[in-house]
């Protein structure tokens, strides 16, 4: 069964320090992968989506990066945080068409920016 | 911007029917509704999607009226665990080609009572 795991849960980082989120899906090949944010009292927000290797699809201007170094694992970085960066961020993988098929959402990374 | 409306929140007995409605008044021909729902501190979870004919499966059953305007998700037996925000999202186009998101507004939450 297709499976996805997202870590960390939670994390609280300092306002100029990096960050790395790291995403990876089991049981499937090729997905699409996303990334999206849920800032507080906000909907989500699709930060990046990815429909292969190396192939990267940016939705908002900021201060984040995705990377996509293999088939199954999706990243999520930052140089240098800012306070506006906190939030619930979200991974998300689909097959065939990335835009109509159904997502499968991990556990979240809840990031707090001080 | 979401191109959805719902309530804020809604309550429900442990045991009825929650139904849960949300306008999507300029929805156009080829969009699907769906519907997504996240429990606190985790992940949405998909739940249905249809496009004009109502659908029905192990967690909900959705309807749309004839002149898709509207549906409601339907939660026949409502449980404690159905506890959570239910997004009603419809599939939009953002740019020209194919590609196509996900808007997702703020959800109506759902409080089951016992």
């Amino acid at each position: 069964s297709q499976t996805i795991h997202q870590w960390p849960a939670t994390l609280v980082q300092p306002v100029g320090s990096p960050l790395s989120l790291e995403c990876t899906v089991e049981g499937t090949s090729n997905p699409n992968l996303y990334w999206y944010r849920q800032a507080a009292g906000r909907g989500l927000q699709l930060l990046f989506y990815s429909v292969g290797i190396g192939q990267i699809s940016s939705e908002v201007p900021q201060n984040l990066s995705a990377s996509r170094p293999q088939d199954r694992q999706f990243i999520l970085s930052s140089k240098k945080l800012l306070l506006s960066d906190s939030g619930f961020y979200l991974c998300a993988w689909s097959v065939g068409d990335p835009w109509g098929a159904s997502y499968t959402f991990g556990s979240g990374t809840r990031l707090t920016v001080v | 911007d979401a191109k959805t409306t719902q309530p804020t929140s809604m309550d429900c007995a442990e045991g009825r029917a929650a139904n849960l409605p949300c306008n999507h008044s300029t929805i156009s021909g080829n969009e699907y509704v769906y519907w997504y729902r996240q429990i606190h501190s985790q992940g949405p979870q998909y739940i249905i999607h249809g496009l004009k004919n109502n659908e029905t499966n192990e967690m909900a059953s959705l309807i749309i009226t004839e002149d898709r305007k509207s549906s409601t998700l339907i939660l026949p037996h409502a449980t404690l665990r159905d506890t959570a925000v239910y997004y009603c999202i419809v599939r939009v186009s953002f740019n020209a080609g194919n590609n196509r998101k996900l808007i997702w507004g703020l959800g109506t939450s759902l409080a089951v009572n016992p």
